[in-house]
């Protein structure tokens, strides 16, 4: 059983804070994602990671930065978190190809 | 542009009715379109994916290349069936990570 992992469900950071939200998966897949999730809006792809060190932008990357050191994990990271960054955060993995994506349970941040 | 709009943002209906939740699309390819669903309290899962062609729960979807439409139907809705759900279109051919996802459909089934 797939198993992605957000260490964080609840944060509450300060308007210039630099926040981190890790991700970690167990079953060896190449691919992970970041993606937003907001009422009325669904989920926005932010970051995709298809190997360690590499990453590509998604559909809002801006104000973003991610980090994949290791295989099995996966950062995202606001340089200095603002209030319209106040959001449910949703990490994926998958293995390459069409296989289906395995969600986390979510970070929902709070920036005052 | 690609886009996914789910116009409903609620459907409420009754246990044993039947379900249909719309999704339409915009895409200039071929595309590839799943269904996902949140339960309360749990994480975002796969549902079904056109490609399959196949019922999961009760649900199917066809793809409506004409109408651009991959609309989820149940003919009988249990109150299990209660949760959000969201329409996607893979951005990528063959890399299936890269969705784009429409705005989500509360379905709630009353007992």
């Amino acid at each position: 059983d797939v198993k992605v992992t957000q260490s964080s469900r609840y944060l509450v950071k300060r308007t210039g804070e630099k926040v981190f939200l890790e991700c970690v998966q167990d079953m060896d897949h190449e691919n992970m994602f970041w993606y937003r999730q907001d009422p009325g809006l669904g989920l926005r792809l932010i970051y995709f990671s298809y190997d360690v060190k590499m990453k590509e932008k998604g559909d809002i990357p801006e104000g973003y930065s991610v980090s994949r050191e290791k295989k099995e994990r996966f950062s995202l990271i606001l340089e200095s978190a603002s209030t319209n960054q106040t959001s449910m955060y949703l990490c994926a993995s998958k293995t390459g190809g069409t296989g289906e994506l395995f969600f986390g349970e979510g970070s929902r941040l709070t920036v005052l | 542009a690609q886009r996914v709009t789910q116009p409903e943002k609620l459907l409420s209906v009754f246990k044993g009715a039947p379900v249909e939740l719309k999704c339409n699309y915009s895409y200039s390819g071929s595309p590839e379109l799943f269904w996902y669903v949140q339960y309360s309290r749990q994480r975002l899962q796969l549902l079904l994916r056109h490609i399959s062609r196949e019922s999961i729960k009760g649900f199917t979807a066809d793809l409506n290349k004409g109408e651009t439409s991959f609309h989820l139907k149940k003919p009988f809705a249990q109150e299990e069936d209660s949760a959000m759900y969201y329409c996607a279109l893979s951005k990528s051919p063959g890399n299936t990570g890269k969705l784009i996802f429409g705005q989500g459909t509360t379905l709630q089934v009353k007992p």
